[in-house]
Formats: C-alpha cells, structure tokens, sequence
C-alpha cells in the first residue's frame, strides 16, 4: 500500500527557531517529492525534489531528498510567525498520482 | 502563472441532493485531481483524470463520480449527498508540480 508519513503532527517553536520537518515515503513507482505550504485555503508549492543528494534553496527554507532510504526534510531558519502553517510532502508516481501525507502543522509563537 | 478556478468557495447542500464542484484550469495540463481534506487525515485523493474522458479513482471514490468533456474542466459530483461527504474539497492540475484551486468547503445538512 502506497503511503506517505509526516513527523511531527505538530510543531510549536519561537521566533528564531531552526526546525526540521520529516517524510517518509513508500510509492510504486516514485518518481518525486513535492513539498506545500498550506496557511489558509489552497497549498502553495514550494519544492519539488527529483534526485537524491541535492538540495534545493528558497530563502530560509530548504529540502533535500535521499531515495536510498526513501525520506526527505525540510528546514526552515530563522523561523517567523509567518512561517505557521500546515506543511504537507506529497509523493508522485509515475502514473502521475500524488500520495499526500497528513501535514505537520507549525505553529510559530513570537 | 497557472490558475486553477473553482466554482464555489463554500456550498450547504441538504442531504440526498446531486451536488455539482466544478474546477477550471488554465495552463493545458493533462493531469487533473480532486481530493478531500479533514482533519487529522491530510489530503486524500478522490479521483484523477490523465486526459479529457480518462478518469481513475483515487483512495475513496465511493459515493462520488467525475466528468471530464473538455481538458480545462474536471467536475466532482456527488450523486446523492450525506453529512460524511462534508468537507473542504480540493482541485489540483499538473505538469510536474500540482497548482491547486482555493478550495470548496462543501456542508451537507
């Protein structure tokens, strides 16, 4: 069965924090890993992730696959209040589905 | 940048009606999906379509259906409602990353 696991569920941090949100994924047929950031209505996309070992960079935010043991992370630096918000990581398949997991909310206190 | 339109931004449906979620997208992608989201069990698929008429379903495609005429629009119908299909429903469309519409939060009384 395909699936996707977050850690932690919940995350309560200050301003300034460095965190690091976890997925771990079992897929048929990966093909990548894509991360959102969900603060109201509709995620926004923020990485999508293809080979194992290379970071990717967006401001102090930052993610890194490894397809050996099937997991990625993100880090947020410098955490800010407007960095609370679900963060979900979704698995795509070759078949083009997307296998989402339950989401860590980040709840960022100043 | 790709838009992904859907009709309503929230619904209340009595029990028993056909409800109709429309989603609209605006960048040619092929792929299209709709999924629900409640708390505590993240996003879960619904059904996909990889092409006008192609349609597979997803995790929990009991209770609804879609249709898929044009490659703009993909339509979630919940042929006859009930309280446990209450829930923020999600359209997506893909080329690689998936862009997501805002969002139906969808009521059934």
């Amino acid at each position: 069965e395909d699936k996707v696991v977050q850690s932690p569920l919940s995350l309560v941090v200050h301003e300034g924090d460095t965190v690091t949100l976890n997925c771990s994924y079992e897929v048929t047929n990966f093909r990548s890993l894509l991360w959102y950031k969900q603060e109201k209505k509709a995620p926004t996309f923020l990485f999508m992730l293809t080979s194992s070992g290379i970071e990717k960079k967006s401001g102090r935010l930052s993610s890194i696959l490894d397809k050996k043991e099937l997991f990625s992370i993100l880090n947020i630096t410098a955490t800010q209040t407007g960095d609370s918000a679900v963060y979900l990581c979704a698995a795509k398949t070759g078949a083009n589905n997307l296998f989402f997991g339950t989401g860590t909310r980040l709840t960022v206190i100043p | 940048d790709v838009k992904v339109t859907q009709s309503s931004r929230y619904l209340v449906k009595r029990t028993g009606e056909k409800v109709f979620l429309e989603c609209v997208q605006d960048m040619d992608h092929e792929n299209m999906f709709w999924y629900r989201q409640d708390p505590g069990l993240g996003l879960r698929l619904i059904y996909f379509s990889y092409d006008v008429k192609m349609k597979e379903k997803g995790d929990i495609p009991e209770g609804y259906s879609v249709s898929r005429e044009k490659k703009e629009r993909f339509s979630l119908i919940l042929e006859s409602a009930s309280t446990n299909q209450t829930s923020m429903y999600l359209c997506a469309s893909s080329l690689g990353e998936a862009f997501f519409g805002q969002g139906t939060r969808l009521t059934v009384v």
